[in-house]
C-alpha cells in the first residue's frame, strides 16, 4: 500500500542553523500538507500547498518557513533559522484530492538546541 | 473558530473491555469528523470518519457517529485488545478555502493484558 515517508526521522540542529525536513507524498497526490507537534501538545497545520503554491497557511508559518516541491516527488518543509521554540515533531500529509482523506507520514523530530 | 476538545487522558482499560473517548467539537460551517490513531513511533493513520449528521464511522471494531444536536463525535469499542495501546486523536475538516485539520489534543490509551 503506497505510504508517504519521511527523512530523517530525527533531525538535532543548533539555533540559528536552517533545516530541510523532506518528504515524499503518495504519487498521484496532489494536495500535500505540513503539520506539527510540539511535545504534549496538539497537531497544528502550518501549511497546505497545491498546484506549486501554498494555499493556506498559520500564524506559525510565518518568514522563517517555506515549501517547495523541487522535483515532482518531494515536498520540503525549510526552516530558514530555527528557534528552540521550534522543536517538535513535523508531519508531512497528502491527499489525493479535494474531500478525501489526508494520509500523513511518520513524522521528522526536530530538536533545536 | 474551529476547536476541538477530547477527553483527557490517559486512559487505561483492562483487554475485552468497553471503551469510549469523548469528543465535542466547534465549527463555522459543516465540518467532516475523523478519527486519527497513532501507535508508538508511527505517524497519523486514519482510524474512521463521517461526513454528515448521524453518520457512523467504523473500522477495526471502532465506531463513532456523527451527533450535530450534540456537536459530538465520540470514539467507541466494544472490546478493546492490548494492540489497540495508542493515542487517540478526533480532528474536523471544513472543505473550502481552509483545508486544514483542526485536532483535538490526543488521549492516551493503554490496555493491559
Amino acid at each position: 500500500e503506497p505510504e508517504v515517508t519521511q527523512t530523517p526521522s530525527h533531525q538535532v540542529t543548533q539555533m540559528g542553523q536552517e533545516v530541510i525536513l523532506r518528504c515524499v507524498p503518495i504519487s498521484n497526490h496532489l494536495y500535500f500538507y505540513w503539520y506539527r507537534q510540539i511535545l504534549g501538545q496538539k497537531v497544528e497545520f502550518l501549511v497546505s500547498f497545491y498546484n506549486n503554491e501554498i494555499s493556506e497557511k498559520s500564524e506559525i508559518f510565518d518568514d522563517q518557513f517555506s515549501v517547495e516541491r523541487p522535483d515532482g516527488s518531494n515536498f520540503t518543509l525549510k526552516i530558514r533559522s530555527t528557534k528552540l521554540e521550534d522543536s517538535a515533531m513535523y508531519f508531512c500529509a497528502s491527499e489525493k484530492d479535494i474531500a478525501f482523506e489526508q494520509y500523513f507520514g511518520p513524522g521528522t523530530r526536530l530538536t533545536v538546541t | 473558530g474551529n476547536s476541538v476538545t477530547q477527553m483527557e487522558g490517559p486512559v487505561t482499560l483492562s483487554e475485552e473491555a468497553f471503551l469510549t473517548i469523548n469528543c465535542t467539537y466547534t465549527a463555522t460551517g459543516y465540518p467532516s469528523l475523523f478519527w486519527y490513531v497513532q501507535y508508538p513511533g508511527e505517524g497519523l493513520q486514519l482510524l474512521l470518519k463521517a461526513t454528515k449528521a448521524d453518520d457512523k464511522g467504523s473500522n477495526k471494531g471502532f465506531e463513532a457517529t456523527y451527533r450535530k444536536e450534540t456537536t459530538s463525535f465520540h470514539l467507541e469499542k466494544g472490546s478493546v485488545q492490548v494492540s489497540d495501546s495508542a493515542v487517540y486523536f478526533c480532528a474536523l475538516i471544513l472543505y473550502g478555502s481552509a483545508r486544514q485539520l483542526t485536532f483535538g489534543s490526543g488521549t492516551q490509551l493503554t490496555v493491559l493484558p
